[in-house]
């Protein structure tokens, strides 16, 4: 049973640039939630999908926006990037929306904005 | 909104010695409780959970961890570890309740365990 995927493993932008990051969730999931982990912090919720649309947002600007698609899967893009930014943005997918379904987190990718 | 905190970001013990970590939380309603494992190289795995009940739930590799709801706090231990366990460790913790699901984390420790 394949737990949840993320790709590209690492990326590389620069200043302004726009990027997209995947994930698959476990099989069985339905509801995908983002994070971003920045060195030597604990992670940060971005926002979670549950039937193709955003349930809940944390305190991200509108610059990182995503999508579900209708086989669970998800994407995470960022709009003009800062510095800032650089950070692993870990993917983590669920059974369901209730706060007792645990979450199961993907590898992560690297994002380093230059 | 729940945070987290949890203290001495770096611990460094030898084998056979016990851990004990702590986790403290602030938030007025019934949570949720979690600590998460990340072993070098590896993603974040979780390690136990604690919804309800006996405050005193017991997880994966001899962890266990104790709820103490007067003192917001949840601190996991583990009687004698192994160089296996050299590991960062996260409290996490959410608010009870459906579509509520979102972690809030905290930074989390690094934890060195010296043969």
């Amino acid at each position: 049973d394949a737990g949840v995927t993320q790709s590209p493993t690492h990326l590389i932008k620069t200043r302004g640039q726009q990027v997209t990051l995947r994930c698959s969730p476990k099989s069985g999931h339905d509801t995908v939630s983002w994070y971003q982990q920045a060195l030597g912090q604990g992670p940060q919720f971005i926002f979670q999908y549950y039937e193709e649309e955003e349930r809940q947002r944390g305190n991200f600007p509108d610059r990182f926006s995503g999508h579900q698609f209708p086989n669970y899967s998800s994407e995470l893009n960022v709009n003009a990037l800062l510095l800032g930014d650089s950070a692993l943005y870990l993917c983590a997918s669920s059974p369901g929306q209730g706060s007792t379904d645990t979450q199961y987190f993907g590898p992560g990718t690297r994002l380093t904005v230059l | 909104a729940q945070s987290v905190s949890q203290h001495n970001h770096h611990v460094i013990l030898s084998e056979a010695a016990s851990l004990e970590l702590g986790c403290n939380y602030s938030y007025g309603g019934t949570v949720n409780l979690f600590w998460y494992v990340q072993y070098p190289g590896q993603h974040l795995q979780l390690l136990l959970k604690y919804f309800s009940g006996d405050p005193l739930v017991k997880g994966i590799k001899g962890f266990e961890a104790e709820f103490i709801k007067s003192k917001f706090s949840f601190n996991l231990r583990k009687p004698s570890v192994q160089w296996s366990d050299t590991a960062e460790y996260f409290c996490a913790v959410n608010a009870a309740g459906y579509g509520n699901n979102r972690l809030a984390f905290g930074k989390g420790n690094q934890v060195v365990v010296i043969p």
